[in-house]
């Protein structure tokens, strides 16, 4: 069964550094996502892809984050100068549908731990 | 606007049991209702969801109930197993929109 893949599985970095968090996509899928689920708090909504732009964005996907499709099969998030508030689990999704239907497809996940 | 209020947080039920989930939303605009399940270290997995012009939707043993005049909408797992322990999250969003608005969560734990 496809599925969506991401590195690495865990981080640590020290504050101020810059991270990325990989995700490989399903292949025949056109939205793209990444949300983040600090632990015990609900999963919250970061950014959602399309057509090589960015679609929508959250209050919390601030001018140290951004995205990248580099490749036609990566799609990237970066965050440039990390504070211990990103400490999180970071997933990846991916959507076949045109609009969001509820019917995303999540990784298992980057847990990134910020010191 | 956009929060999804879930309860309870936590729930444990004997095997067998029927958990009950539930979940409230503001935004009129929201049309879709999935349900996800995450276990310990996996991503949220798609389990069920609904549209609000049905007011019940049945897969196996997921049922989602959903009442549109009240703003409303539960999961009910019948039969439960232990293997049914997980954390429940519902969602809304509204087809416009490129996102999910997640609930809080509800740990769920079945005893054997």
């Amino acid at each position: 069964e496809p599925e969506v893949t991401q590195t690495p599985s865990h981080q640590v970095t020290q504050m101020g550094q810059e991270v990325i968090l990989r995700c490989v996509p399903i292949s025949n899928h056109l939205y793209f996502y990444w949300y983040r689920q600090i632990l015990g708090q609900k999963v919250e909504f970061l950014v959602s892809f399309y057509n090589n732009e960015i679609s929508e964005k959250s209050e919390i996907f601030d001018d140290q984050f951004s995205v990248e499709r580099p490749d036609g099969s990566n799609f990237t998030l970066k965050i440039r100068s990390t504070k211990l508030e990103d400490s999180a689990m970071y997933f990846c999704a991916s959507s076949p549908s045109k609009g969001i239907t509820g019917e995303l497809f999540f990784g298992e996940g980057s847990r990134l731990t910020v010191l | 606007q956009q929060q999804v209020k879930q309860s309870p947080q936590s729930l444990i039920v004997q095997k067998g049991g029927i958990p009950i989930i539930n979940c409230a939303y503001e935004n009129t605009a929201f049309d879709y209702f999935p349900w996800y399940q995450q276990f310990p270290g996996k991503g949220p997995a798609l389990l069920i969801a609904i549209r609000p012009d049905v007011s019940e939707k049945k897969e196996g043993r997921f049922t989602i109930s959903f009442n549109k005049s009240a703003k409303q909408f539960s999961l009910h797992i019948m039969d439960s197993q232990p293997g049914d322990s997980a954390t429940y999250f519902c969602a809304a969003s509204d087809g416009g929109a490129q996102k999910l608005v997640f609930g809080q969560g509800t740990r769920l734990t079945i005893n054997p």
